[in-house]
């Protein structure tokens, strides 16, 4: 069975620091790996995926995330962090395209001023 | 191009009550699938269409159950609400199958309130 698990529910940066949100992995088969964002009151968008092409994938909003098979890890990095970073975001794994997204419980990213 | 669309955004039922819930898909998309979000179990798959058929499950009792149209569109149902079935509900859509399926687009939800 696949799981997520994402370390930190909450995660505290200053505006201009480096954001850094893990997520962990387990899966039977090379899996397929999202990050997707939630503001508040909205639905999910897709930050960035990974379907087995580069490690490194770039995101939209200027986020990536290293698949690194080693470690069975996803993590999720913006060099610099914005105040409209604020939201909350969740790392999600197939299997393949006919199963469903298992999702981790979800990180909150707070910006300070 | 349209994105997902939910509707109701927000709705307030009494215990006992049933409810519908719908969702249209992006244009195209033949995939939809449903999730409960609440603060203690986080996002749970509930179930999946691919043209017309129920194609994933998840761990949810009998009084959710769903449907889609030949149109993609996909309503879901709950039968004799609780109190913790009080939720947002998320719907996707995708492409279709395979790797195209990868790509879920998600809707704003709807805000189930049980009373």
């Amino acid at each position: 069975a696949q799981s997520v698990t994402q370390l930190g529910s909450h995660v505290s940066v200053s505006e201009g620091a480096l954001v850094l949100l893990r997520c962990n992995y387990s899966s039977s088969v090379p899996p397929y790996l999202f990050w997707y964002v939630q503001y508040p009151n909205q639905g999910l968008q897709l930050l960035l995926k990974y379907t087995s092409a580069a490690t490194l994938v770039k995101g939209i909003n200027g986020f990536e995330a290293e698949f690194k098979k080693s470690e069975t890890s996803f993590h999720l990095t913006k060099p610099s962090a914005h105040m409209s970073d604020a939201a909350e975001y969740f790392c999600a794994v197939s299997n393949s395209g006919n199963t469903p997204l298992v999702f981790g419980k979800g990180t909150r990213l707070s910006v300070i001023a | 191009k349209a994105g997902v669309t939910q509707t109701p955004r927000y709705l307030i039922k009494t215990r006992g009550q049933q409810v519908t819930l719908s969702c249209s898909p992006i244009s195209g998309h033949r995939s939809v699938s449903w999730y409960q979000q609440t603060p203690g179990q986080g996002l749970q798959f509930l179930f999946e269409y691919f043209s017309e058929t129920q194609r994933n499950k998840g761990n949810f009792p009998g009084r959710f159950s769903g449907r889609q149209f030949s149109n993609s569109r996909s309503e879901m149902n709950v039968s004799t609400l609780e109190l913790g079935d009080s939720a947002l509900y998320l719907c996707a859509s995708s492409p279709g199958g395979g790797l195209s399926n990868t790509e879920a687009f998600f809707g704003q939800g709807t805000r189930l309130t049980v009373v």
